[in-house]
């Protein structure tokens, strides 16, 4: 059973802070990752991808990759109470032309003003 | 460019029913996939359309069914409707599918089986 974990919530932040949401996988042929946010009520937005070892930045977001470990992360860096939603993990095998994502459970993040 | 859509948004259908949800991609895309969203399970694959072609499939009975027409749009379908079936129902678009391509969600549909 291929599986996407994240760690456990919710994840409480003041303003202004860092947070950081951590996911790790089973399968180790996985080859794209990605980050959806989802306020409740809404579909799944996606905010970031990574596909190689290492950090990718995008304004307040960075996603972190390490394949050797099986891990992926997000930092949003200074943290706004409109970031207050479900973050999801999601993982992409890397054979053929499957797109199947496996997504993790989520992780509510609160962010206190 | 206009998003992912489906319709309708909400539906609410009783037990042993079936239900015909409707999906359309992102201009130029060309995959579209299905998944189920309930609190207990989170977000589960369905199946990948692309081409009208089904080329993916998860776990799910043969009640839950799809297929694509030739403008990328897509249907679903559930037959036999159980009380389990109440969730969101949500399909993403992405450009050619494969593990490089985004994947796109639309607004999702809701269904409630009473």
């Amino acid at each position: 059973q291929k599986e996407v974990e994240q760690n456990s919530g919710p994840l409480s932040v003041p303003e202004g802070a860092i947070a950081s949401l951590n996911c790790t996988y089973s399968d180790r042929v996985s080859q794209s990752f990605f980050w959806y946010r989802q306020y409740s009520g809404k579909s799944p937005e996606l905010i970031m991808s990574i596909y190689s070892n290492g950090d990718k930045e995008d304004g307040r977001f960075t996603a972190q990759l390490n394949k050797a470990s099986q891990y992926v992360s997000l930092l949003i860096r200074d943290s706004q109470p409109s970031d207050s939603a479900t973050y999801l993990c999601a993982v992409s095998p890397g054979s053929g032309a499957n797109s199947k994502l496996t997504f993790g459970k989520g992780i509510t993040l609160s962010v206190r003003p | 460019k206009a998003g992912v859509t489906q319709t309708p948004r909400y539906l609410i259908k009783t037990r042993g029913q079936q239900v015909t949800l409707s999906c359309s991609p992102i201009s130029g895309h060309r995959s579209v996939s299905w998944y189920q969203q309930t609190p207990g399970q989170g977000l589960q694959f369905l199946f990948e359309y692309f081409s009208e072609t089904q080329r993916n499939k998860g776990n799910f009975p043969g009640r839950f069914s799809g297929r694509q027409f030739s403008n990328s749009r897509s249907e679903m379908n559930v037959s036999t409707l159980e009380l389990g079936d109440s969730a969101l129902y949500l399909c993403a678009s992405s450009l050619e599918g494969g593990t490089l391509y985004e994947q796109y969600f639309g607004p999702g549909t809701r269904l409630t089986v009473t």
